[in-house]
């Protein structure tokens, strides 16, 4: 059974960088499916934010792509979240997920708050 | 990007009742649409993906239609358990893109 557990820290300072990381268990990370970050600002629907695929290519949206990096780590089986420039804004519930074209699998999800 | 709009934002109905719930997509995208529900503080599950094809574990009163632009998830008899948030999500095209979400309330 495939689990996904995110990580890291809860609190984050203005114009830092937000990083997370998510922990695959259950399955290989490097020999198949995508795996996306989602998240949800309080009180607001979901927003996709990027994913990368077994192969470590990546697909950001736009309105994140200058400034989020997603990177995968097959030895540890965990791929990685980097959000830099952080404002209130960015303050939500992040997920990651497992998807080949929708998301079966979800992590429990971490909460990021961006304040000083 | 492909915008995926929820109607209505809230729906209110009694245990045992039917609930019809709608997504429609700026463009078409064939039956490239899968369901969630949330609850409050927990992730989003899946219920319906390919617009009518019900997940594993997921049971027979919920259930999908629709293809294009107009979709519906529909619950046949409401049970207490089922009062959640419910997202539609698009994936025929990236970047994917969810609606804005339906809260099912008693």
């Amino acid at each position: 059974q495939v689990q996904l557990q995110e990580s890291g820290p809860g609190l984050v300072k203005p114009s830092e960088t937000l990083s997370l990381t998510c922990t695959v268990s259950g399955h290989s990370i490097s020999s198949d499916y995508y795996w996306g970050w989602i998240r949800q600002p309080p009180g607001k629907g979901l927003e996709w934010i990027g994913s990368i695929y077994h192969s470590g290519k990546t697909f950001y949206t736009a309105s994140f792509k200058s400034r989020v990096t997603i990177s995968i780590d097959t030895s540890k089986n965990q791929f990685s979240l980097n959000l830099s420039s952080v404002t209130a804004a960015d303050t939500a519930v992040y997920y990651c997920a497992k998807y080949y074209y929708y998301m079966d699998v979800w992590g429990k999800g971490t909460t990021v708050t961006v304040s000083s | 990007e492909i915008v995926m709009t929820q109607s209505p934002a809230t729906l209110s109905v009694s245990p045992g009742e039917r609930a019809t719930l709608a997504c429609r997509a700026s463009q078409y995208i064939r039956s490239n649409v899968a369901w969630y529900q949330q609850k409050l503080g927990q992730a989003p599950r899946l219920l319906i993906y390919g617009a009518s094809t019900r997940a594993t574990g997921i049971p027979a009163r919920f259930s999908g239609s629709g293809s294009g632009t107009e979709f519906t998830l529909t619950i046949s008899s409401l049970q207490s358990e089922d009062f959640a948030v419910y997202n539609c999500q698009q994936y025929d095209t990236w970047p994917y893109t969810f609606g804005q979400g339906t809260k099912l309330e008693i």
